[in-house]
């Protein structure tokens, strides 16, 4: 079975300023892809950054980045110039690739809080 | 619709009855997907559905849960006798699922369940 692991349960950012959120992951599997999602208060889960594990080059998606590193089972999220909006609950979920469920494996999250 | 909708927004009942969750998914996504979100938690696969079949159940907790999709559209998810753990968010999210293992999960905003 995969687990996701996020260490890091709150974190803190002054509005501008670039954070790094800490994903881990454990599977045997090889073809899987990897997900950070944003939760606001309003509970909407909202897909940030997608990244395919057969895909050497690092995601980005305008602000956000990540750090894939597939031998270390890493998946981190960098977000650059942090905006107010960006203050919210972020999770980390793996997708094994076929199989036939493609459920989402979603770590604890972790609560990010841009100040101004 | 616009959006993965789900009703009702909240929910409040008395141990030991039984709750029916309702989830619209996005017009033509095949795939439908149920999670459970208890505080502080990240999200964990309950369902799946693939057209109007679910070839995954394993999330399911008991045999008190239970789920249907009709027309390839809407789910219900019912919990029978329901108990205090119950208590959580439940969502619901669907995706386009053309078998290339790619496909996006819309989430719905979510019934938040409370059992007193």
């Amino acid at each position: 079975a995969q687990t996701v692991t996020q260490s890091q349960p709150e974190m803190s950012v002054q509005e501008a300023e670039t954070v790094t959120l800490s994903c881990t992951y454990d599977t045997s599997e090889n073809n899987y892809y990897l997900f950070w999602y944003k939760q606001p208060p309003s509970r909407q889960m909202i897909l940030v950054i997608r990244q395919e594990a057969y895909k050497q080059q690092n995601a980005t998606e305008n602000r956000f980045s990540v750090n894939f590193q597939k031998a270390a089972k890493s998946f981190s999220l960098k977000i650059s110039d942090s905006q107010l909006g960006d203050t919210a609950m972020y999770f980390c979920a793996f997708m094994k690739r076929g199989g036939g469920s493609e459920k989402l494996v979603f770590g604890k999250g972790t609560k990010l809080t841009v100040n101004p | 619709g616009a959006g993965v909708s789900q009703s009702p927004s909240n929910k409040v009942t008395e141990k030991g009855k039984d709750v029916e969750l309702r989830c619209d998914p996005i017009s033509g996504h095949t795939a439908l997907y149920w999670y459970r979100q208890r505080l502080g938690q990240g999200l964990e696969f309950l369902i799946y559905f693939q057209g109007n079949s679910a070839p995954d159940k394993s999330g399911l907790p008991s045999d008190r849960f239970s789920a249907e999709r009709t027309g390839e559209s809407v789910s219900t998810l019912t919990i029978q006798r329901t108990q205090q753990e119950d208590s959580a968010v439940y969502l619901c999210a669907s995706s386009l699922a053309t078998g290339g293992g790619t496909d996006t999960q819309y989430f719905g905003p979510g019934t938040r369940l409370t059992v007193l």
